[in-house]
């Protein structure tokens, strides 16, 4: 069964360096999330990325987060310049949203970002 | 904005009964889906169990079921025969879909379900 994947599993970094997330949708999904889970916190929604463009992005979602979907098959986050509050798990989901719509997002298994 | 509330942070069960997590929602909104998703140790997000909100029948996946009062904005699961591996973070999470799918995922604070042998 096609699956979302993400690396690196665990990325640790210092404040203030910038990191890139990388994820793998499934191959014909055509909406792209990413969303964040602050330890022992809910889940909380980013942004949304569909056509190769943001459609829509949270509060969370300032000058220092990017997106992009720089060839067919990877999609990435990147901030700019870390800080300690940004230490979370982040998720990367897609969204077929053709045939029979189900609005199941998938998940992938997250990448741990731990700022030092 | 949408806001989706779990009330039990944390419930314990013995093996093989039934349980039910609660959670509600506040919405305008009229075209929408709900979700529950597990989270167990790993951290994964696995998806339980979806509801569409123009669907009155209530949704079923095997041993899991919801109670989904729309009138209400209430949105519970219930879990048969609980098993060891059923235990996990669960969240319950609202969608609205009527910008197809550009809105993400709104997440209540989730539900610490622990099954006792």
């Amino acid at each position: 069964e096609p699956e979302v994947t993400q690396t690196p599993s665990h990325q640790v970094t210092q404040m203030g360096q910038e990191v890139i997330l990388r994820c793998v949708p499934i191959s014909n999904h055509l909406y792209f999330y990413w969303y964040r889970q602050i330890l022992g916190q809910k889940v909380e929604f980013l942004v949304s990325f569909y056509n190769n463009e943001i459609s829509e992005k949270s509060e969370i979602f300032d000058d220092q987060f990017s997106v992009e979907r720089p060839d067919g098959s990877n999609f990435t986050l990147k901030i700019r310049s870390t800080k300690l509050e940004d230490s979370a798990m982040y998720f990367c989901a897609s969204l077929r949203l053709s045939g029979r719509v189900t609005y199941e997002q998938y998940f992938g298994p997250g990448t741990r970002l731990t700022v030092t | 904005a949408q806001t989706v509330t779990q009330s039990q942070p944390e419930m314990s069960v013995q093996e093989a009964e039934t349980v039910t997590l609660s959670c509600t929602y506040d919405t305008s909104e009229s075209n929408y889906y709900l979700f529950w998703y597990k989270q167990p140790p790993s951290r994964q997000m696995i998806l339980v169990i979806r509801q569409e909100a123009y669907k009155q029948q209530n949704a079923t996946e095997n041993r899991f079921s919801v109670n989904f009062q729309k009138a209400a904005k209430s949105f519970s699961l219930k879990i048969s025969d609980s098993q060891l591996g059923d235990t996990a973070m669960y969240f319950c999470a609202f969608m609205d879909t009527s910008g197809g799918g550009a809105d993400g995922l709104t997440f209540g604070k989730g539900t610490h379900l622990i099954i006792q042998p």
